[in-house]
């Protein structure tokens, strides 16, 4: 069985530019997470989907990042204009479904670096 | 207070000992993650439990529900074993989001 699916695996871009993150996760998942991840702290929920819904935005900076679902399959996160502390790990997961013990299955993760 | 505790926060240990590796929650959960992330690396789902114990390979996951408590221990520790080590819970209270613990750096030396 294929796993999460993410690219690029890295990025470097300068603050002010936009950047755009791919993920495909494990077929008939219809739940997806994007996470950020910090260098030296543990992952913060982004946004998380329930097939082309979004059930949590609350920790997404909307006046920069932005991300999308739109056929319940794959995702695409956006940051635009990126910043400095935008320099992270961000980590795409799937799951079978959204409630209960549902394992969530990650990918390789995208390493953006702001300069 | 963080909701998900570890510890310890870091740990070196030589190649063979038997590792454990703790966590502490305060909330109500579904299950229980135990996650192994490398440098530079994805994050891998080693277990997840909501009661007993499990086993994989070298790997063993406990979890006591009444005192809120997880472990997860290493046999025969190997340096191929370096990682950081997560707890991440599923917490009922909060869409059944995972609730991260801060990670334990695990460095096996031969």
């Amino acid at each position: 069985e294929a796993g999460v699916a993410q690219s690029p695996r890295y990025k470097i871009i300068e603050k002010r530019q936009s950047v755009a993150f791919w993920c495909n996760p494990i077929s008939g998942h219809a739940t997806l997470y994007w996470y950020q991840q910090i260098l030296g702290q543990g992952p913060k929920l982004l946004i998380q989907f329930q097939n082309n819904g979004v059930v949590d935005d609350s920790q997404l900076p909307k006046d920069r990042f932005s991300a999308e679902r739109l056929k319940g399959v794959d995702s695409t996160l956006k940051i635009q204009p990126a910043k400095l502390e935008d320099s992270a790990v961000y980590l795409c997961a799937s799951s079978l479904q959204l409630a209960g013990g549902t394992e969530q299955f990650f990918g390789p993760g995208t390493r953006l670096t702001v300069l | 207070k963080n909701e998900v505790e570890q510890s310890p926060q870091n740990l070196t240990a030589q190649e063979g000992e038997f590792i454990t590796i703790n966590c502490s929650y305060s909330v109500g959960i579904s299950a229980l993650h135990w996650l192994q992330q490398h440098p530079g690396g994805g994050i891998v789902s080693l277990f997840m439990l909501s009661s007993g114990k499990k086993k994989h390979g070298r790997l063993i996951a406990t979890i006591n529900i009444q005192e809120k408590h997880s472990s997860l221990h290493i046999t025969a520790s190997h340096p191929r074993d370096s990682a950081v080590y997560i707890c991440a819970v599923r917490s009922m209270d909060s869409n059944y989001q995972l609730i991260w613990g801060a990670g334990t750096k695990l460095i096996i030396k031969p």
